[in-house]
């Protein structure tokens, strides 16, 4: 069973146009990420979702919108897309547990802008 | 901004052991050294973590120097699919927790 799935996986889009990602885990965690993968391969964190609030919103363009419908969503809508809006973005849930602490990533969505 | 410094490339042989090495000088008392890695393509997958002590997984080994400030990430018999780029990370733990990823070491397995 994927532990956290994200669709589409590929999605190409004219600039101006609105687009959602959605991010699923099956994991039971409470924590949700939404990182950005640029062409350069550097990983930044943009949103951070615990419990549906909102705790991390990184330095963000408020065309970025994330939203939690309940713990184990939580998806990315981005408006009026813009060419440097592509890259891979990996929707991550995070297991705490005892001495345990890591992320989960899921496979990642490339977004291209044309 | 990364707290950590770690080569751009590493080279092994497969077979061998892959030891990568991870500067992190300016760690605090609270901060864990994560390990994760990200082969071509896919999301990046957790390693293993430690404090300070030494740690051992079924999928690597970390030792931590004493004094905290590096760290060593050891595959014990590095196989082609653990080609792939492995990312050293400090951070605290805590509500607020989150990766922030360096540029990390692109290791190459040569069969």
């Amino acid at each position: 069973d994927t532990a956290v799935s994200q669709t589409p996986k590929y999605l190409v889009t004219q600039m101006g146009n609105d687009k959602s990602i959605k991010c699923e885990q099956n994991l039971g965690h409470d924590t949700m990420y939404w990182y950005k993968q640029d062409s350069k391969k550097f990983l930044k964190i943009m949103f951070s979702y615990n419990n549906k609030e909102l705790i991390i919103n990184e330095t963000v363009p408020n065309r970025f919108s994330p939203k939690s419908p309940d713990k184990a969503h939580l998806n990315l809508h981005i408006n009026s897309l813009e060419l440097g809006d592509s890259a891979v973005y990996f929707c991550a849930s995070r297991a705490t547990s005892g001495i345990t602490d890591t992320q989960y990533f899921g496979p990642g969505t490339r977004l291209t802008v044309l | 901004d990364a707290k950590t410094t770690q080569p751009p490339s590493m080279d092994c042989a497969e077979g061998r052991a892959a030891n990568l090495p991870c500067n992190h000088s300016t760690i605090s008392g609270n901060e864990y050294v994560y390990w994760y890695r990200q082969i071509h393509s896919q999301g990046p997958q957790y390693i293993i973590h430690g404090l300070k002590n030494n740690e051992t997984n079924e999928m690597a080994s970390l030792i931590i120097t004493e004094d905290r400030k590096s760290s060593t990430l050891i595959l014990p018999h590095a196989t082609l699919r653990d080609t792939a780029v492995y990312y050293c990370i400090v951070q605290s733990r805590g509500s607020n927790y989150k990766l922030t990823f360096g540029k990390g070491t692109l290791l190459t397995v040569n069969p």
